[in-house]
């Protein structure tokens, strides 16, 4: 069956960086994409950014441009995102999903359990 | 960017109602639309795709649709396990922008 499992729970400090992993089983990884999204405590969903698997492409969300970057591992069938310069609006459950496509950004039919991140001093 | 607006931003039904949540696109997204129920402290699921599109394993109380700008979610009959927050999300192109939810709960 198709699994996305996440990295655990970080807690870091304003002006730090994260990385979150997200390995991938039960599919081929590198014939779907993989998007992320993030939620803030009580929030709605955000779409950050999707990267390709095959052709490594990534398309990020304005907001996130310039801080974050997605890179994948396909020997592992893993998928990174790195967020740079916290700060405490960052304090996110920060989801990995499955794309239903193989070459574009497109919705999320599996998702990975969620990372929480807190940005705190 | 296009924005999503969805409507009600929550609800409140009895067992057994028909629930009729909204979203509309402020430009033409065709058929490009993906709904999910996020259940409180769970992981968002895929409910609907390409706006009318049951995903599999769904129960058949939900069904979608709509084109264009404006979308609806349907459930026929809610159901205890329906207690959630609803939300649409285009995919026509990026970004992939989310409505606001809708929180639907128990009357």
């Amino acid at each position: 069956q198709v699994q996305l499992v996440q990295s655990g729970a970080e807690v870091k400090k304003p002006g730090a960086s994260v990385k979150v992993s997200c390995q991938a089983s039960g599919y081929i990884f590198t014939k779907f994409g993989v998007n992320w999204v993030r939620q803030a405590p009580g929030q709605g969903l955000e779409w950050m950014g999707w990267i390709s698997t095959y052709s490594v492409n990534t398309n990020y969300a304005q907001t996130f441009q310039g801080r974050v970057t997605m890179t994948t591992d396909s020997s592992t069938s893993t998928a990174y995102m790195e967020l740079r310069s916290l700060t405490s609006d960052d304090t996110a459950v920060y989801y990995c999903a499955r794309v239903a496509s193989y070459g574009d950004p497109y919705y999320s039919d599996y998702w990975g359990q969620g990372t929480l991140v807190t940005v705190s001093s | 960017d296009i924005q999503m607006t969805q409507s009600p931003s929550s609800l409140s039904a009895s067992l057994g109602d028909r629930v009729t949540i909204t979203c509309r696109a402020s430009q033409d997204i065709s058929y490009y639309l993906a709904w999910y129920r996020q259940k409180p402290g769970k992981v968002p699921e895929l409910l609907i795709y390409a706006a009318v599109n049951l995903e599999s394993g769904v129960p058949s109380r939900f069904s979608g649709s709509g084109s264009g700008t404006d979308f609806t979610l349907t459930i026929s009959s809610l159901q205890p396990e329906d207690v959630a927050t609803y939300y649409c999300q285009k995919y026509d192109s990026a970004p992939l922008t989310f409505g606001g939810g809708t929180k639907v709960d128990i009357k």
